[in-house]
């Protein structure tokens, strides 16, 4: 079946950087988008970015630019997303999703769509001196 | 960009209908873009629940939907259920291929 499956916990000192996997299988991996979305404790989502695994191109949200980088290795179908010079604000878990996209015709108006429908089950990280 | 802006709390007996409202600016909501939105129990990955502002996934039950009006998203449950406690999030595409989600609204089963 199609699933996204993420690597472990991390522990991460105030400073240092984490890189998040996401292994994808039961679909083409590069047919898709990747995002990234987080979660803090007791707090909303928060979209971070998304990654085309076939091109490698990127968009990042605003907050996040300059500090996290998403890459991929499509002989492996895996996503990966680097976020450096952490805060004890990072401290959340890291989603990745396959991201669906595409335009829709409604009485001669294009309308866009994006959604993502396979999440994996999140990776916890940790910033703490 | 900025979150959606969402209740952050509704609440409803079972059999009930409830809706919650997503409301954005003409650069997302309220542009030529259609709006998801996401159920997410406590501990758990988020799940998709209605995409392309009103189509259900398949295995998503058709008390769920979802509408547009202006730069407000809604998404509508009907003959609530105990499982139907949980936290509900709006997300839109945004201008610059960026998406945005709301904040939040967590859904209480009376």
């Amino acid at each position: 079946q199609v699933q996204l499956v993420q690597s472990g916990a991390e522990v991460k000192k105030p400073g240092a950087s984490v890189k998040v996997s996401c292994e994808a299988s039961g679909y083409t991996f590069t047919s898709y988008d990747i995002n990234w979305v987080r979660q803090a404790p007791g707090q909303g989502l928060e979209w971070m970015g998304w990654m085309n695994p076939n091109s490698g191109n990127t968009g990042y949200a605003q907050k996040f630019q300059g500090r996290v980088t998403m890459t991929r290795n499509t002989s492996i179908s895996t996503a990966y997303m680097e976020l450096s010079s952490l805060e004890s604000e990072d401290t959340a878990v890291y989603y990745c999703a396959r991201g669906r996209k595409g335009t829709m015709i409604v009485v001669v108006i294009p309308y866009y769509y994006y959604y993502m429908d396979v999440w994996g089950r999140g990776t916890t990280v940790t910033v703490s001196s | 960009q900025s979150d959606l802006t969402q209740p952050a709390s509704v609440s409803g007996s079972p059999g009930q209908s409830i809706t919650i409202s997503c409301t954005g600016t003409s650069s997302d909501v309220g542009s030529y873009k259609f709006v998801s939105w996401y159920q997410q129990y406590p501990g758990k990955a988020p799940k998709l629940m209605i995409y392309e502002g009103s189509k259900r996934p398949s295995g998503v039950s058709d008390r769920f939907s979802g509408s547009k009006s202006g730069n407000t998203a809604s998404l509508t449950i009907s003959g609530l259920q105990a499982e139907d406690e949980a936290d509900y999030y709006c997300c839109s595409y945004a201008d610059s291929s960026t998406s945005v989600f709301g904040g939040g609204t967590k859904l209480t089963v009376l």
